[in-house]
């Protein structure tokens, strides 16, 4: 069974102060790791698919990477709009689409 | 951006009773997909759809779900008799080609059954 665990979860950091989530997962043949953010009463917002071990990613303060068990986020210099639930999900390679979920790391930014 | 659009965005229902739940997926795509999200836990897939007919279904899309694609554009999710543990958000999703494509998700129906 695939299964995604998220730490931590939850995470408080000042503004400008950097940090890093993890996303360990298991998965019987990775087709794609993805990050997703998800703002209260709202639906996961795409930021990052990985493929592959070593593959790196980068949007704005936000750099994804992955390994062949684990994924991080890195936020680097974080803005208080950075706050939200940062989701982690993996696609398998014996189904069609599926993604399979972690719980989330709820991250709050406080200026 | 084009956008996935879900109604209503929120139902309070009473157990026993069917609901509907409606989604406009992005207008090219080709899969869709219904998930949802009990308060507090993860998000959970329910059912793919591809091609007019499941593709992929959850062991929690048991006999009381069913989708349609009843025209072009909507894509619905049934419940026909609404039980207390399906208060939840329900997410509606799309994507174009459905490998290794990223999922858009709508801002979800927040089902409440009393």
């Amino acid at each position: 069974e695939d299964q995604v665990t998220q730490s931590p979860e939850a995470l408080r950091l000042q503004e400008g102060e950097s940090s890093s989530l993890n996303c360990s997962y298991t998965v019987s043949g990775l087709r794609g790791l993805f990050w997703y953010r998800q703002d209260p009463g709202k639906g996961p917002e795409f930021l990052f698919t990985l493929y592959s071990a070593g593959e790196e990613k980068e949007k704005e303060r936000l750099k994804a990477t992955l390994t062949k068990k684990e994924s991080f986020l890195h936020i680097t210099a974080p803005k208080p709009e950075d706050s939200a639930t940062y989701l982690c999900a993996v696609q398998a390679n014996w189904g069609y689409s599926t993604l399979t979920f972690g719980k989330g790391t709820m991250l709050l930014v406080s200026p | 951006e084009p956008e996935v659009t879900q109604t209503p965005s929120h139902q309070v229902t009473q157990m026993g009773q069917e609901v509907i739940l409606r989604c406009v997926p992005i207008s090219n795509h080709l899969y869709f997909y219904w998930y949802r999200q009990i308060l507090g836990q993860k998000v959970e897939f329910l059912v793919s759809f591809y091609n007019n007919e499941i593709s992929e279904k959850s062991e929690i899309f048991d006999d009381q779900f069913s989708v349609e694609r009843p025209d072009g554009s909507n894509f619905t999710l049934k419940i026909r008799s609404t039980k207390l543990e399906d208060s939840a958000m329900y997410f509606c999703a799309s994507s174009g080609t459905g490998d290794n494509e990223k999922l858009f998700f709508g801002s979800g129906t927040q089902l409440s059954v009393l």
